[in-house]
């Protein structure tokens, strides 16, 4: 079974920037496609970006449109988030999750997630 | 975007309860429907999918049933260990979108 550790979260100001990496051992996440999902503090669920199995095709919410890019590695079962002019409302514990097929688009069966990491946009 | 709601938004209940959980969607979505458990502190775990499969090590007290708009989430013989926020996500369309929550707490 697939383990998921996020890294790099923290604290940033706004319009700075930030990566979130996401790497996975236990089994191979090279045939699957991979999303980030985050949670404000004490908030629901909210889907952010996915990006298919190959790394060729990729979507994003549209409160992230345009700022955000989420890109991945294989061949170091890495996943990444490259978070640029970061806003207040960014806040939030970022988690990296596996997806049961190869395209990021739905029908999504997010399984397993990591543990997150907490990013903090202020001043 | 689809939208998603839950109710209750909180349930009180005592070990060995039955929870029942309902879930709602703005628009169709056949059985695109996942139920997340979530525990202070720690990330989603998969419950069911497909409306009502059980994902593999989910104990049977939990099921899921529904299509279409209306989906519900039942808990038989509620442990300590289920005391949890739960939450809806439609799989039918992009975005993903996810209902916000019902927390099960001890009464």
């Amino acid at each position: 079974e697939v383990q998921l550790v996020e890294s790099g979260g923290g604290l940033e100001q706004p319009g700075r920037s930030l990566t979130l990496s996401c790497v996975a051992s236990g089994s191979s996440i090279d045939d699957y496609a991979m999303h980030w999902v985050r949670q404000a503090p004490g908030k629901g669920l909210e889907w952010v970006a996915g990006i298919s199995w190959t790394g060729a095709s990729t979507g994003y919410a549209d409160s992230v449109k345009g700022r955000f890019i989420i890109s991945r590695d294989n061949a170091k079962s890495s996943l990444f988030l490259q978070m640029n002019r970061l806003r207040p409302d960014d806040t939030g514990f970022y988690y990296c999750t596996k997806d049961s097929a190869s395209g990021w688009t739905p029908p999504n069966l997010f399984d397993p997630w990591g543990q997150g990491t907490l990013v903090t946009v202020s001043s | 975007d689809i939208q998603m709601t839950q109710s209750p938004s909180s349930v009180s209940a005592s070990v060995g309860d039955r929870v029942t959980i309902t879930c709602r969607a703005s628009q169709g979505i056949s059985s695109w429907l996942l139920w997340f458990q979530q525990k202070p502190g720690k990330a989603p775990q998969l419950l069911i999918y497909a409306a009502s499969t059980l994902q593999t090590g989910v104990p049977s007290r939990f099921s899921g049933s529904g299509s279409g708009t209306d989906f519900t989430l039942t808990i038989s013989n509620l442990q300590p260990e289920d005391f949890a926020t739960y939450y809806c996500q439609q799989a039918n369309s992009f975005p993903a979108t996810f209902g916000p929550g019902t927390k099960v707490d001890i009464k």
